[in-house]
Formats: structure tokens, sequence, C-alpha cells
């Protein structure tokens, strides 16, 4: 069946440092692909996504590529600051599916000063 | 901007009792949903309602679970006798229209503790 798979948490870093979340997925045809974060206390928010291989989602200072060579979609950022400190979902879905996403079990960053 | 609500933000109920979840969906939003988190677990689908009727349910959406809406604007879950089991952080989602990249977005979620 359809899945998602991140990396453990909790991830800690230290301010500035360089973030790369894992995810891969096992899909049979072409999913969308989404990040959700939610920070403590909060829903889910779109952090970014792509729609087919090959397209780069940014936002934030986020990015993440659409790779289907290797089924994944890895979160990255170039520096991070306290604020990043929530849990991060990757997530799939199909347009035939009626649209339901289907999430990793989430990853926690703490982000110290 | 617009967002999608929930009320209550927290509920406590005893194991038997029926609880109903109420969310107000982005006004022109066409697709909605039903998501549930147990506590340290990942998120998981239940249900999608489109134009009037269930579109598609998970295996965990059974017949203790129900969703209406009643006028143009809210959004129900119901759950007729709750188990403990049922304890999760419920999020309902709406989206405007068909596509699998159009964006889902999320209420804040209820808290919902079974006893």
């Amino acid at each position: 069946g359809n899945s998602v798979t991140q990396m453990e948490g909790p991830v800690t870093l230290s301010e500035e440092a360089f973030l790369t979340i894992n995810c891969t997925y096992t899909a049979t045809g072409y999913p969308s692909l989404f990040w959700y974060v939610q920070y403590p206390g909060e829903g889910l928010q779109l952090l970014l996504k792509a729609t087919k291989a090959d397209d780069k989602g940014s936002n934030k200072g986020f990015e993440a590529t659409y790779r289907k060579e290797t089924t994944s979609f890895h979160l990255e950022k170039g520096s991070v600051q306290v604020s990043d400190s929530a849990v991060y979902f990757c997530a799939l879905t199909f347009y035939n599916q009626g649209g339901k996403l289907i999430f990793g079990q989430g990853t926690e960053l703490s982000v110290k000063p | 901007e617009p967002e999608v609500t929930q009320t209550p933000s927290h509920q406590v109920t005893q194991m038997g009792q029926e609880v109903i979840l109420r969310c107000v969906p982005i006004s022109n939003h066409l697709y909605f949903y039903w998501y549930r988190q147990i506590l340290g677990q990942k998120v998981e689908f239940l249900v999608s309602f489109y134009n009037n009727e269930i579109s598609e349910k998970s295996e965990i959406f059974d017949d203790q679970f129900s969703v209406e809406r009643p006028d143009g604007s809210n959004f129900t879950l119901k759950i007729r006798s709750t188990k403990l089991e049922d304890s999760a952080m419920y999020f309902c989602a709406s989206k405007r229209l068909a596509g699998g990249g159009e964006t889902q977005y999320f209420g804040p979620g209820t808290r919902l503790l079974v006893l």
C-alpha cells in the first residue's frame, strides 16, 4: 500500500545549523508530496509542497525536492532558528483517492540557542 | 486570512457517551476531512466528505462514527459510544478544489479524552 517513512526523532540542533529531515515514500503511481509543520499546541500548517517529479517546494528557508528515482522528499534548511522547533510531517496524496493525506510518523525538531 | 476553526478545543467524556466535534471549514471550500492523532503516533485519515456524502473512509471509521454537514458552514464528527481508545487529537481539514496538488487547511484540533 501507499506509505510514508520519516527519520526518527527527536532531532536536536544548535541555532544556525544545517537541517535535513529524511522522507521516503512508497506509492503506486505519482503522488503529490507535502511537508506540514506542527508548532507546540497548534494544528498542522502546510510548509511546502511539490506535485511532480523534480519539482522543488520552498518556504521560509525550507526546501524539498521531489525525487522520483529515489522516492524521496527530504526537507532541508541551511540555518535553523529556535523558532523552527516543531514537529514536521511528510505526507502524500493522490488526486483519484479523494485527496486524503497519508502521513509519516512525524519528526520532532528542537533547536537550542 | 481565512482559517478552519474547531470546537471545543478540549473535551473530556465518560466511556460509552456520545460526543460531537464541530468544525467550521473555510467558506468557499468543497472538500472536508477528519483526521486523528493518538498521542505520540502519526496523523491518521478518518473520512473525507464531498457534495454532502462520504467519499472515502478508513478502517477506523466504523459504525460508531458519523459525519454531517447540517448547514452551509458546520461540519461535524459524531462518535456514538466512545471507547478509551478514541482518546486522541481530532483534526478537521478542508480544501477548495479537487486535485492532488490542492492544499488542505487544518484546524487547531480538538483533544478528546475518554475516561
